[in-house]
Formats: C-alpha cells, sequence, structure tokens
C-alpha cells in the first residue's frame, strides 16, 4: 500500500542526546514536511523540503536538522540543542510544494518523543 | 493575511444527532481548503477537499463542507453523529505560492 511510514511510534530521549526521527513514503511525492504537535494545539512546521538535497526552515527550526538524500526519505534529527523536544511529530508530503488546486498533504502515523 | 480560524475549540452532541465544526478563512487568493480529522496518537486523515469546482464537498465517513465566499467560511456538517466521530478535526487552508496555515483544532464529543 502507498503511504507515509514513520518509526520509531515512541522514542525516549535522555538529556543531551541527538535522536533521528525516520520518515519514509512511496508515493511519488516531491515534497515532504515535519511538524511538531503539542498536547492539545495545532501543528507547527519545522522544516519541508521541495525536492531532494533542498530543504527550508519552517516556523520552529531550531534545534532541529533534517537532510533529504533520497526522494523518498525525509529523516528529522532532534538535537541536544532543542530545549523542549517533548512532543508529537509528524511527517507528512505532497506531490509538490507549490499550490494548485488539490496539492493534498499526507500524513504519517506520527512519533512521540519523550525526554527522560 | 491569510489565516484560518475554527470557531469553537470543544463541541459536544449526541450520537444520532447532527455535528456542525465551524471555520472561516482569509485568504489573499483563491485557497484551497481541507478538513481532517486526527483520532488519537493518529496522524491527520482526509476528509475532504475544496478546490473551485462544486461548492458543496461530500467527504468520507458521512461528513460534507460547503464553499461560501460570501462568508469566507467552510463549515464542516455531517446529519447524524457516531460515537467513532470523536476526534479532533482540523480546517487547513492553502494559499498561492507555498503556505498551509492549519486551524487550532475543534475537538468533538459524542455522546451515548
Amino acid at each position: 500500500d502507498g503511504g507515509i511510514t514513520q518509526s520509531p511510534k515512541y522514542l525516549f530521549r535522555k538529556e543531551g542526546q541527538n535522536v533521528t526521527l525516520s520518515c519514509e513514503q512511496n508515493l511519488n511525492h516531491d515534497a515532504m514536511y515535519w511538524y511538531r504537535q503539542d498536547p492539545g494545539q495545532g501543528l507547527r512546521l519545522i522544516y519541508y523540503s521541495q525536492i531532494v538535497n533542498d530543504f527550508q526552515k519552517g516556523d520552529i527550526a531550531e534545534g532541529y536538522s533534517v537532510s533529504r538524500e533520497k526522494k523518498e526519505s525525509f529523516p528529522l534529527t532532534v538535537t541536544s540543542a532543542q530545549k523542549n523536544p517533548t512532543a508529537f511529530y509528524l511527517c507528512a508530503s505532497s506531490i509538490s510544494s507549490w499550490t494548485g488546486a488539490g496539492n493534498t498533504i499526507y500524513f504519517g502515523e506520527g512519533s512521540w518523543l519523550t525526554v527522560v | 493575511a491569510q489565516s484560518v480560524t475554527q470557531l469553537d475549540s470543544h463541541v459536544s452532541v449526541s450520537e444520532g444527532t447532527p455535528v456542525l465544526l465551524r471555520c472561516n478563512y482569509s485568504s489573499s487568493y483563491s485557497p484551497s481548503l481541507f478538513w481532517y480529522v486526527q483520532h488519537p496518537n493518529k496522524g491527520l486523515q482526509l476528509l475532504l477537499k475544496y478546490t473551485s469546482a462544486a461548492t458543496l464537498v461530500k467527504g468520507i465517513n458521512g461528513f460534507e463542507a460547503e464553499f461560501k465566499k460570501s462568508e469566507t467560511s467552510f463549515h464542516l456538517t455531517k446529519p447524524s453523529a457516531h460515537m467513532s466521530d470523536a476526534a479532533e478535526y482540523f480546517c487547513v487552508v492553502i494559499t498561492g505560492g507555498f503556505k498551509t496555515i492549519f486551524g487550532a483544532g475543534t475537538r468533538l464529543f459524542v455522546k451515548a
């Protein structure tokens, strides 16, 4: 089945550690995104990528890093510089990042990151 | 400036009664409008989308929404709520260029 796969579903991070969340899509989409969702709140854009080997900061990029070496993969690293990383992280993709009729964004199932 | 306002943070209905989740938007361009549903600890699932075709859009699970340009609204409705509809709902606007704007979400409670 086509879709977006995020792993792991649950991840615990110790203080000072970097952790990486995986996101893989087999939809052949050019654009990929990472969002952060805090309990009871909406989504905030961390990073997005329009094509391979290119990515842009979103609204809350500090303390995060990404790479886009392959079209289907867009991993997110939460670095030790991110002071409040406990949240639900959602990966998404769309055919392209440019708007047009029906440029729907599709989401993965999300990953919970907790600092211990 | 572009924006999305979901007018209710929480809506509570009884099973079998109608659902109305309200969304107003502001956009300088002809927007594409979406409703997504999110169940606990899950990703967002597309319910329906409006892309300048018919103003009344039918989605999955019996939901529909009507685009009203004069009122800048895109309210989500369902004639009869089911217990499985209890979830959080997000109204989303995609405007010209690259900009996706999420509403803050409306949590729907369904009482037996």
